[in-house]
């Protein structure tokens, strides 16, 4: 049962353009989500947060809104560079207290052209 | 490299052999967390450590897999006679004491096992 989904496995943007990564979660007990970005052959780099007590968070050319409602949640990444060629994971914690316990989804391949 | 320290990078065990994965936190870092990522799949959370202490094996396989920290020297993920579906990529990451509300962790770059 995927508690935490990317339905997209993959997205491919021009340069300059915004991305747009979505996200999806099932368990309401979820009190952070993250994103982190992934090179081939590298490990998970952390990105940026939302707590469950906010809609939005900004940091830089990166933004992450959330639905509670909707139990939705989206980066926005304007303007997209090719350097941003990623695989996207979307994490998820706080279910039963246990902050440490990320939930993550099978991750979306940013592709950014020149 | 103040980073999270893995090795081996990449391993190739024959099946019902042993395999060891080692993993160094960040300086100032006391706690190991090790996630699992089969192919074409999300990590998975296996077990969370502190020095000399398991603190949640929830997502470890019952059987042939354990894990320590020591009080000296790397933490150790090992897996028993190894079978084909353990084949994946084994991330380890590490955090301060007083992990943030975010559960921000901080990954290494990974142990790749085969199983032939």
């Amino acid at each position: 049962d995927q508690q935490v989904k990317q339905n997209s496995p993959s997205l491919s943007v021009q340069e300059g353009r915004i991305s747009i990564l979505n996200c999806d979660y099932t368990n309401s007990m979820f009190d952070y989500f993250l994103w982190y970005k992934k090179y081939p052959a590298e490990g998970p780099t952390f990105l940026i947060s939302i707590s469950s007590i906010k809609d939005k968070n900004e940091d830089g050319r990166f933004t992450v809104f959330l639905n509670k409602s909707a139990k939705h949640l989206s980066l926005h990444i304007v303007p997209s560079q090719p350097g941003d060629s990623a695989v996207y994971f979307c994490a998820a914690s706080g279910d039963g207290g246990s902050n440490y316990k990320l939930t993550f989804g099978k991750g979306t391949l940013l592709t950014v052209n020149p | 490299n103040a980073g999270v320290m893995q090795n081996p990078r990449h391993l190739v065990r024959r099946r019902g052999q042993e395999a060891r994965l080692r993993c160094s936190p960040m300086k100032g870092h006391s706690h190991v967390y090790w996630y699992r990522q089969l192919p074409e799949e999300g990590l998975k959370f296996m077990v969370y450590l502190q020095k000399e202490n398991i603190i949640d094996e929830s997502g470890m396989p019952k059987e042939r897999f354990s894990a320590e920290f020591p009080k000296e020297g790397p933490s150790i993920l090992r897996i028993q006679q190894v079978v084909r579906g353990d084949s994946a990529a084994y991330f380890c990451a590490s955090s301060p004491p007083s992990l943030s509300n975010t559960g921000e962790l901080f990954f290494g770059e990974g142990s790749r096992l085969t199983v032939l």
